[in-house]
């Protein structure tokens, strides 16, 4: 049981450049989400989904786009980085209709990005 | 959505007991609350979570008052292993967009 894995763990960009960013979990989760945390910061949320197909806006969604085509994965792109989005990105998962309910997140170990 | 205050840091010994305070005046009577703690280049972990009165586990307790306007997170016999950003979060169980406060930053020193 891998729990949240994320893809890749570090990576550098340059300014411009498009890539994706992988979000996988095992536990049949039914809400995911995808959270930035830059230097000294507290977390904060890019996009979330409630299930397969669905995706919504959080907090800071601009310059990101996700999709949920399958129930374990959730993809966070960036079309066109720029440097402000170098940062630590984090996965979780939660399961809403669990003992503990949606509240209860299990995080990936984050991907750190540079934009150059 | 339920905002929280939470100190930005605090400092303790080894073998002390830590209590921090999150406050939320507007929390909802669906909410639950949640804390969370987090390591250096790490992601959050789920600590403890309570509706009302007390919730103890193998990590920590959680006291809530009668008006639940504010919860106490309470570790026993820090170490320095528990040195960490510490969250707490508000909200009911089946809430959709979870967001997280600036967090309490704990330094245990020797």
């Amino acid at each position: 049981n891998a729990g949240v894995t994320q893809t890749p763990k570090f990576r550098v960009l340059k300014t411009g450049q498009s890539m994706t960013l992988l979000c996988a979990q095992d536990m049949n989760h039914e809400y995911m989400y995808w959270y930035r945390q830059d230097p000294g910061m507290g977390l904060r949320l890019i996009h979330y989904s409630v299930g397969e197909g669905t995706t919504a806006k959080g907090e800071v969604p601009d310059g990101y786009n996700v999709s949920r085509l399958k129930k374990q994965n959730f993809l966070l792109g960036l079309e066109s980085a720029a440097p402000s989005q170098t940062s630590v990105y984090f996965c979780a998962s939660s399961d809403p209709f669990g003992g503990s309910g949606a509240n209860v997140l299990t995080f990936g170990a984050g991907s750190r990005l540079t934009v150059l | 959505l339920a905002k929280t205050t939470q100190p930005i840091s605090m400092d303790s010994y080894e073998g002390q007991e830590v209590n921090i305070t999150c406050s939320h005046n507007n929390i909802a009577t669906n909410d639950y609350i949640t804390w969370y703690q987090q390591f250096p280049s790490q992601g959050p972990r789920f600590i403890i979570q309570g509706y009302k009165t007390k919730v103890t586990n193998e990590v920590a307790s959680l006291f809530i008052p009668a008006d639940r306007k504010s919860s106490t997170l309470s570790l026993p016999r820090v170490s320095l292993s528990d040195t960490a950003v510490y969250y707490c979060l508000v909200g009911d169980t089946g809430r959709r967009a979870l967001t997280f406060g600036s967090g309490t930053r704990l330094q245990v020193q020797p």
